[in-house]
């Protein structure tokens, strides 16, 4: 089975600062990964996704993650916090076919950003 | 590209009523889609998944009689709460999986909040 876990629910910054939220992941065999946005009553954005090519894959807004297979992480990260920024962010895993193309989610991270 | 729609964006209904939620894919065909919940302050819970022109998978603890899923085009699922009651008032999400796309990418819709009172 796959699991997800977000350290932190809640993680606030300084505008201009760097954001880092934490993801790590299981997963039985190699996953697809991927870190969503969600604004309040919207859906989900996509940022970025790790697809086994690069491990370290940059998205959009600014944002990029690293996929370490030794750490079982995943952590997303900019360098540079924005107003916009402000959000909610999960982080998901998938393993394909195997489990019906379907995606966990974590529990996901509250980012608050302070001017 | 990649837009999914979700119709209506909010309702509220009396108990014991049914509701349905229309999810479409504007751009693209999709020949899968899945069915979301979130509580407040939760992460998303998948319900089903549902496959053009074959019954919906649901999830352990997902009463299929309760929550009807419909996939009968390429591009529209519906999801019918039927005799909605306080405890389904939740936000909805809706999401759409590309054919032919690999890498079990999900596009998601804006959510429905229901309210039942």
């Amino acid at each position: 089975a796959q699991s997800v876990t977000q350290l932190g629910s809640h993680v606030s910054v300084s505008e201009g600062a760097l954001v880092l939220l934490r993801c790590n992941y299981s997963s039985s065999v190699p996953p697809y990964l991927f870190w969503y946005v969600q604004y309040p009553n919207q859906g989900l954005q996509l940022l970025l996704k790790y697809t086994s090519a690069a491990t370290l894959v940059k998205g959009i807004n600014g944002f990029e993650a690293e996929f370490k297979k030794s750490e079982t992480s995943f952590h997303l990260t900019k360098p540079s916090a924005h107003m916009s920024d402000a959000a909610e962010y999960f982080c998901a895993v998938s393993d394909g076919v195997e489990y019906g193309n379907k995606l966990v989610f974590g529990a996901g991270t509250i980012l608050r950003v302070k001017s | 590209g990649a837009v999914v729609s979700q119709h209506p964006s909010w309702v509220i209904c009396k108990s014991g009523t049914s509701v349905k939620i229309e999810c479409r894919s504007l751009d693209f065909q999709a020949t899968t889609m899945f069915w979301y919940r979130q509580f407040p302050k939760q992460s998303l819970m998948l319900m089903a998944t549902s496959n053009e022109g074959s019954k919906a998978t649901y999830e352990q603890g997902v009463e299929k009689d309760k929550f009807l899923i419909n996939h009968a085009s390429l591009t529209l699922s519906t999801l019918t709460v039927t005799s909605a009651h306080p405890e389904d008032s939740s936000f909805y999400i809706c999401s759409a999986r590309a054919s032919g796309r690999t890498y079990n990418e999900q596009f998601f819709g804006p959510g429905t909040r229901l309210t039942v009172l």
